[in-house]
């Protein structure tokens, strides 16, 4: 079955810097990759999404990156502020094997 | 636009009783999605519905979970009976024909 992973169950980063967070998943050749936000107490919000065709993605901080042959999808925050901190959660496709998520802390 | 409704927010049973969780998806929606999100996890798909019909339904616990959306539009995911271990928040999303899902605010149930 496919399986999908985030290394980091927390990441802390200082104001300022930039956040990098990792997908990998296995068993599985997704057609796309998408990246929510969730904050406590609410549901995942849609940031961003990639297809396999697709080197990287950008949506004003946020970068993302899809490399097929690693398997891996690199989520990138610049610039990253307090009000960055949430769990951030990768998916594959639409039926959406969510990953456990990254839960990221911006210290100011 | 309006966004995905559920309710109740927060439930509290004990355990062997029943409970259901309404969900009203963005109008025009033809897709619904319940998720079952425990603590410290990702959202893990229980059923999706297309209209009316059921497109997946392979992680959902049959034996004491069930769901409908009659006239496809809103839906309704029932527990009978509960266990310890469905203690989670139980997410409804819906999908306009795009990429995207749109998630609701999910129902908080504790079983004790």
């Amino acid at each position: 079955s496919q399986k999908i992973e985030q290394n980091s169950e927390a990441l802390n980063i200082q104001e300022g810097k930039t956040a990098t967070l990792t997908c990998n998943y296995t068993n599985y050749s997704p057609a796309y990759l998408q990246w929510y936000r969730q904050d406590p107490g609410r549901g995942p919000v849609f940031l961003l999404l990639i297809r396999e065709n697709e080197k990287e993605k950008r949506k004003e901080r946020l970068k993302v990156t899809f490399d097929t042959t690693l398997k891996q999808s690199l989520f990138h925050i610049t610039a990253s502020q307090p009000a960055d901190s949430a769990t951030y959660l990768c998916a594959l496709e639409e039926w959406a094997v969510f990953g456990k998520g990254t839960k990221l802390t911006v210290n100011p | 636009e309006a966004g995905v409704a559920q309710s109740p927010r927060y439930k509290i049973i004990e355990k062997r009783q029943s409970v259901a969780f309404w969900c009203n998806p963005i109008s025009g929606h033809a897709t619904l999605y319940w998720y079952q999100q425990i603590l410290g996890q990702g959202p893990k798909l229980l059923i999706q519905f297309q209209n009316n019909g059921v497109v997946d339904d392979s992680q959902l616990p049959k034996d004491r979970f069930s769901a409908e959306r009659l006239k496809g539009v809103d839906s309704t995911l029932k527990i009978q009976p509960a266990k310890l271990e469905d203690s989670a928040v139980y997410l409804c999303a819906s999908n306009g024909g795009g990429y995207e899902q749109y998630f609701g605010p999910g129902t908080r149930l504790t079983v004790t």
